[in-house]
């Protein structure tokens, strides 16, 4: 079974330059999360998708990020316009629906590394 | 709120060490509880989880049991090897019907030498 696909896996930008990222989840995985990892830290959630739904975007900062998960499969994450604080690792992650009461496993994909210079 | 807190890196190692990672908890109601690993280059794979008190994850050699009297859930492994050198992530995700939501510790670096 194919993993989380994301590409592309490097982006070197300048700053004030558009830039996106796309995500394929698990096949069957309705559920999907872009995921912000900074340097030396751990994952941090901008966007959770429940099909073509966006249920969680409190942290997603919305005046230059925005995503889009049209037909409830693909998704993609965009940034205009890059700033140089933007550099870090977007990770795309998808699971199944949760039942009630019951806390799915998230699969990751392997990340963009972006690089705002 | 929901947090978690991590042993803070770098851990270095020798080869056939026994590790142990500490990972505490502050949680509203239940939640379920994972290790992370992240090979360098890599996104996050799942370790190990537990959902319940008491229960006790393992893979791979690495175990962690879930105490809820001390919010823990350490992770352990008997002997290390250098394949083992990569980043762990201690998350929860909490009961509270609100969605998949996970928090995560802030990554503990592990290098394991000959």
């Amino acid at each position: 079974e194919a993993g989380v696909v994301q590409s592309p896996r490097y982006k070197i930008i300048e700053k004030k330059q558009p830039v996106a990222f796309w995500c394929n989840p698990i096949s069957g995985h309705n559920t999907l999360y872009w995921y912000r990892q900074n340097l030396g830290q751990g994952p941090e959630l901008l966007i959770r998708y429940e099909n073509e739904e966006a249920v969680d975007d409190s942290q997603l900062p919305k005046d230059r990020f925005s995503a889009e998960r049209l037909k409830g499969v693909d998704s993609t994450l965009k940034i205009q316009p890059a700033e140089l604080g933007d550099s870090a690792v977007y990770l795309c992650a998808s699971s199944l629906a949760p039942g009630t009461g019951i806390q799915e496993t998230q699969y990751f994909g392997p990340g963009t590394r972006l690089l705002v210079l | 709120g929901n947090s978690v807190t991590q042993m803070e890196g770098p851990v270095t190692l020798s080869e056939e060490a026994f590790l142990t990672i500490n990972c505490t908890y502050t949680a509203t109601g239940y939640p379920s509880l994972f290790w992370y690993v992240q090979y360098p280059g890599e996104g996050l794979q799942l370790l190990l989880k537990a959902t319940k008190a008491d229960d006790k994850g393992s893979n791979k050699g690495f175990e962690a049991t879930y105490r809820k009297e001390t919010t823990s859930f350490h992770l352990e492994k008997g002997s290390v090897q250098v394949s083992d050198s990569a980043v762990y992530f201690c998350a929860l995700s909490p009961s509270t019907n609100t969605g998949n939501q996970f928090y995560f510790g802030t990554g503990t670096s592990l290098t394991v030498i000959p």
